[in-house]
């Protein structure tokens, strides 16, 4: 079993839909996560960081976990075109290495 | 923000040369930075950690003969591809770490995108 599970997609939505996206993992010592996005041909940059269960909003991006269940997820509202892009999980562990799921490939149609 | 810079962003090589790829902290310095290699529609896979002054290690299954990685300075590491071949064709990232704050923070380069033919 990977230590962080996501389902790559590839995600097609209309604009202004609700997106969400999710990873599960195995360890349950993980406590810090995070979400990056990457457009084509870019490096990762990131978006939202969480530590504890519970939510955590940001403009129209909400970061949910849920220790109990192994469980993250990641929320857009009203999603625009310019939010088409990989979204990566990731779960940092030993040296400040980080484990990244495979990541969701996103479109949001206009 | 902190930026991090690749260069070149691009490059096409022939079968058997090296390759150098280098990557800067712009306005931080950077203590440990990461290499990391991407396949098209996979995932980041971290290929090595280098850390200023010293020997970089090396994930299972890196060949460090291969994948030369060298942090000399507290803003610049390097990865040299030896003898590349087509199948080192990828996209290779760099982060690289403030060295103070959280240790899990790390700023991403825009990526190196090599072909070898």
């Amino acid at each position: 079993q990977k230590e962080v599970e996501q389902d790559p997609g590839p995600l097609s939505v209309p604009e202004g839909a609700i997106v969400s996206l999710n990873c599960t993992y195995s360890n349950s010592a993980f406590q810090y996560f995070m979400w990056y996005r990457q457009y084509s041909r870019k490096g990762p940059e990131l978006l939202m960081y969480t530590y504890s269960s519970g939510n955590k909003e940001d403009g129209r991006f909400t970061a949910q976990v849920d220790k109990s269940s192994k469980y993250i997820s990641l929320f857009i509202r009203d999603s625009q075109p310019s939010d088409s892009a990989t979204y990566l999980c990731a779960i940092p562990f030993q040296g400040g290495k980080l484990i990244f799921g495979q990541g969701t490939e996103l479109s949001v149609k206009p | 923000g902190a930026v991090v810079s690749q260069h070149p962003s691009r490059v096409i090589c022939k079968s058997g040369t090296s390759v150098k790829i280098e990557c800067r902290s712009l306005d931080f310095q950077a203590t440990t930075m990461f290499w990391y290699r991407q396949f098209p529609k996979q995932s980041l896979m971290l290929m090595a950690t280098s850390n200023e002054g010293s020997k970089a290690t090396y994930e299972q299954g890196v060949e460090k003969d291969k994948f030369l990685i060298n942090h000399a300075s507290l803003t610049l590491s390097t990865l040299t591809v030896t003898s590349a071949h087509p199948e080192d064709s990828s996209f290779y990232i760099c982060s690289a770490h403030p060295g103070q704050g959280r240790t899990d923070t790390q700023y991403f380069g825009p990526g190196t995108r090599l072909t070898v033919l």
